[in-house]
């Protein structure tokens, strides 16, 4: 059983340019979450979806951020116009349901030039 | 707010020593907590949970105490290796919220 698999491992995008991160959660999981994580601290939650529903997404910015898990096919983190402090790893997690146990994937490292 | 705190940043011990990773939380109604293992480069890799309506859980080499009382968390790893180098995590979540609270990490150093 293949664990949760994000795509790029690594990305870097000039300022204003648009990053698209993915997440393909575990076999049977329906549930994933995006989190952030800068260097040296620990990671912030940032959305939580359900297939085709946005659950909360109280820990990502108004503005630029956006994110979406369609009835196929993997979630889908995107950064519009990136600016230089949305260099972080960003991990997607997954669980079969919204109180267990969230199963990470290795991260996409997103570098802003 | 609400958070997760570590008392120690950086834990360094011999090899074949036990770890004591210890964590603080603020939300006296979170009931789930769980540790987690991250290396270099890595995501988060899960080591064992337990929930409020315990105290204290068994692993293999690992043990997680829970102190509601004092809002007090602990990972102890036994017979510690230099493959358990890493940084810690505790995370907490309450309900049926989802999402995990993060504390900042301890890194622990084994030294041979």
């Amino acid at each position: 059983n293949a664990g949760v698999m994000q795509n790029p491992r690594h990305l870097v995008r000039r300022r204003g340019q648009e990053a698209r991160l993915r997440c393909s959660p575990m076999k049977g999981h329906s549930h994933v979450y995006w989190y952030r994580q800068l260097p040296e601290e620990g990671l912030k939650f940032m959305v939580y979806l359900q297939k085709e529903n946005i659950i909360d997404e109280s820990g990502m910015p108004k503005e630029r951020f956006s994110a979406e898990f369609p009835k196929e096919g993997p979630s889908i983190l995107r950064i519009q116009q990136v600016v230089r402090g949305d260099s972080a790893a960003y991990f997607c997690a997954s669980s079969p349901n919204r109180v267990d146990q969230q199963y990470f994937g290795p991260g996409t490292r997103l570098t802003v030039l | 707010g609400e958070s997760v705190g570590l008392h120690l940043p950086t834990l360094s011990v011999q090899e074949g020593d036990n770890s004591i990773i210890n964590c603080a939380y603020s939300n006296s109604a979170s009931d789930y907590f769980i540790w987690y293992k991250q290396e270099s480069g890595k995501g988060p890799q899960f080591i064992i949970d337990i929930r409020s309506n315990m105290d204290k859980r068994q692993g293999q080499r690992v043990t997680v105490l829970l102190n509601k009382t004092v809002k007090h968390l602990s990972l102890q790893i036994a017979a510690t290796q230099p493959g358990d180098s890493a940084v810690y995590f505790c995370a907490e979540t309450w309900g049926s919220q989802g999402n995990l609270i993060f504390g900042k990490g301890t890194k622990l150093s084994v030294k041979p």
